[in-house]
């Protein structure tokens, strides 16, 4: 059973489009991360958010964790081509150090 | 100030033989984690160590896998007699531990190809 759902699965847009990510569970985390990862390379740190409702802003990424804080999304603004990669999310859990990921997403950015 | 350092990059082994994976936390970090990442697959936690101690290795298989993070060194994962679905992206991540909201720092991996 995938704790961590991520929709879409797989996303091509335009560049300068908009778009949303999302991360959702029925289980609550204690914290949760986004990671970007690119082929052949491991996951990079983008963001923690740890409070429920809390939003945090990278540059044109806005991070998201939900009130209840079972889900969480990603929006990124006006998309570039560098945006191309396969979002990740991963859960902690509370007294649990490991971390659960997510399905991921499988964004592409046309010029 | 250098990432989370693991190697070989690439390793590639025939049926039977042993695997060892290093990995070098980030400078100052005294937990490591490795996850493994199947072709098509998310990644997966298999242990998480502290300094000469394993803290969870409830993601590990019983048989044929081990890992150590000794006092000096690289923490090591260990794959004995592998076999062809060993084949994957190993990862190691490492955080400085208690109070840090579990922030996980990964390396490049090492991408394993058993023939």
């Amino acid at each position: 059973t995938q704790l961590l759902e991520q929709s879409p699965q797989f996303l091509s847009i335009q560049e300068g489009e908009n778009l949303t990510v999302y991360c959702n569970s029925s289980s609550v985390f204690s914290s949760l991360q986004w990671y970007r990862q690119e082929p052949g390379e491991g996951p990079v740190l983008l963001v923690t958010v740890v409070t429920g409702g809390e939003v945090k802003k990278l540059k044109r990424l806005t991070f998201q964790f939900g009130d209840a804080r079972k889900d969480s999304s990603l929006h990124i603004t006006a998309a570039q081509p560098g945006d191309t990669g396969l979002y990740l999310c991963a859960g902690a859990r509370f007294g649990n150090e490991k971390l659960t990921f997510g399905t991921g997403t499988r964004l592409t950015i046309i010029p | 100030n250098a990432g989370v350092m693991q190697n070989p990059r690439h390793l590639v082994r025939r049926r039977g033989q042993e695997a060892r994976l290093r990995c070098s936390p980030m400078k100052g970090h005294s937990h490591v984690y490795w996850y493994r990442q199947l072709p098509e697959e998310g990644l997966k936690f298999m242990v998480y160590l502290q300094k000469e101690n394993i803290i969870d290795e409830s993601g590990m298989p019983k048989e044929r896998f081990s890992a150590e993070f000794p006092k000096e060194g690289p923490s090591i994962l260990r794959i004995q007699q592998v076999v062809r679905g060993d084949s994957a992206a190993y990862f190691c991540a490492s955080s400085p531990g208690a109070g840090t909201y579990n922030e996980q720092f990964f390396g490049p991996g090492t991408r394993l190809t058993v023939l």
